[in-house]
């Protein structure tokens, strides 16, 4: 089990659909991050949240929203999503402003857009 | 040319082997090296941390780093069939706003073999 929790493990959804993951962390950190990973591929970062403001947003198209309503937790609003968006969603977190603090992930969200 | 640098395998090896898995980056602002394992449908996992050159040890695993070379390795002692899975180099060099902004490698896909 990883300290950082994600929900759901599995989302399937239409191209016209409304959804949302979620990302809890109880460690203190002040940090946290979403990636999107293909398949045999390296995780992409997409947002970072400092102190819950949104800090390093990696150009990410509209239709991917995220939101940080405390510290511990994230989350990411989808909305019109296109089957090139299926991909691991995966949340991360790590103490703010200390450099010696590595990420830690959740185990992520699969989704898959129909 | 990527920043980072590491061979994607896949790489199969005998239980009880010794295992070396290897990046290579262009950066020389890099100054924070990890190494994750993610098994398949899993997060990546926090293995090794490490700051300065030189090797760090816990259990069976050995990080090294050489920055004059750009050059870090995880060594794998007394492998085995639980070890399957992808390893991931990452790297920082230092904060932006108060998080980490990592670096990845593509990842080695490792099979120890019973």
């Amino acid at each position: 089990d990883t300290e950082v929790t994600q929900t759901p493990k599995h989302l399937v959804m239409g191209m016209t659909n409304k959804k949302s993951l979620k990302c809890e962390q109880h460690m203190g950190h002040r940090a946290m991050y979403w990636y999107k990973q293909k398949a045999k591929k390296p995780p992409e970062l997409m947002f970072v949240y400092s102190y819950e403001k949104l800090s390093i947003n990696e150009s990410v198209p509209s239709r991917f929203s995220p939101e940080c309503p405390n510290s511990s937790l994230l989350n990411l609003h989808l909305h019109a999503l296109q089957p090139e968006d299926s991909a691991l969603y995966l949340c991360a977190s790590s103490h703010w402003d200390r450099e010696n603090s590595p990420l830690h992930f959740g185990n992520g969200t699969r989704l898959t857009v129909t | 040319q990527k920043e980072v640098e590491q061979d994607p395998g896949p790489l199969s090896v005998p239980e009880g082997a010794i295992v070396s898995l290897n990046c290579t980056y262009s950066n020389s602002a890099f100054q924070y090296f990890m190494w994750y394992r993610q098994y398949s449908r899993k997060g990546p996992e926090l293995l090794m941390y490490t700051y300065s050159s030189g090797n760090k040890e816990d259990g069976r695993f050995t990080a090294q780093v050489d920055k004059s070379s750009k050059y870090i390795s995880l060594f794998i002692r007394d492998s085995q069939p639980s070890d399957s899975a992808t390893y991931l180099c990452a790297m920082s060099g230092g904060l932006i706003q108060g998080a980490q902004k990592l670096v990845f490698g593509q990842g080695t896909r490792l099979t120890i073999n019973p």
